[in-house]
């Protein structure tokens, strides 16, 4: 079964500092997509990245950067020099092929706190 | 360009009074979602649309539960005989034809309160 797990609930960090944010994936299909979306207080899901199964290579912009790595099933996703306005909830996404890639399945997601 | 865009933002309701809530998809966005984000959780998938036809409704908690989309664009979520455990935000999301279809763009929630 398909199934996405972030681990970390809360992480509080101050302003400046690189944090890592965890996301770990079940899936029984070869053909899948990844997501990372981020949720501010004010509570739209904005689309951060999608990744497809067969390509592995890391990925950054600006100062954000994302590890995907298919023999551990993870899709970790690093902030550099974090900054107040990074304060939300980040949320790990999975689609497979076998429903259409129609169906997201998200984490339950890390909420990231910023202080100055 | 617009984004997808909901209404009404909040909504409270007595229990057992039905409500509707209103998605306006992405122009020109051929599929469309709905999911339910209780406090402190995740999305969960409720339904998909592709134009009109309802493809998969696998995840409606409920017959009080009933989404329709009749001329493929705007699409209404519609809960009967509210309870308390259907609070929660819900939310809309619409992915284009091609190109860029995997990904799904969310609007901003209708957060529901049933009293």
């Amino acid at each position: 079964a398909q199934k996405v797990t972030q681990a970390q609930t809360e992480i509080s960090v101050v302003e400046k500092e690189d944090v890592t944010l965890d996301c770990v994936y079940e899936t029984r299909d070869t053909t899948y997509y990844l997501f990372w979306y981020k949720q501010p207080p004010s509570g739209e899901l904005v689309f951060l990245i999608r990744r497809n199964s067969f390509d592995e290579q890391n990925e950054i912009s600006g100062r954000y950067s994302w590890n995907f790595q298919k023999s551990t099933s993870s899709f970790n996703f690093t902030i550099t020099a974090s900054q107040v306005v990074d304060s939300a909830v980040y949320f790990c996404a999975l689609s497979e092929a076998n429903t259409g890639f129609q169906k997201l399945v998200f984490g339950t997601g890390t909420r990231l706190l910023v202080s100055p | 360009g617009a984004g997808v865009s909901q209404s009404p933002r909040y909504k409270v309701a007595k229990r057992g009074q039905d409500v509707a809530l209103r998605c306006d998809p992405i122009s020109g966005h051929v599929s469309l979602f709905w999911y339910q984000q209780a406090l402190g959780q995740g999305p969960e998938f409720l339904t998909y649309f592709q134009n009109e036809a309802q493809l998969d409704k696998s995840g409606l908690p409920s017959d009080r539960f009933f989404a329709e989309r009749p001329e493929g664009s705007v699409s209404t979520l519609k809960i009967q005989r509210t309870q308390q455990e259907d609070s929660a935000v819900y939310l809309c999301a619409s992915s284009a034809r091609t190109g860029d279809q995997e990904t799904q763009y969310f609007g901003p929630g209708t957060r529901l309160l049933v009293l």
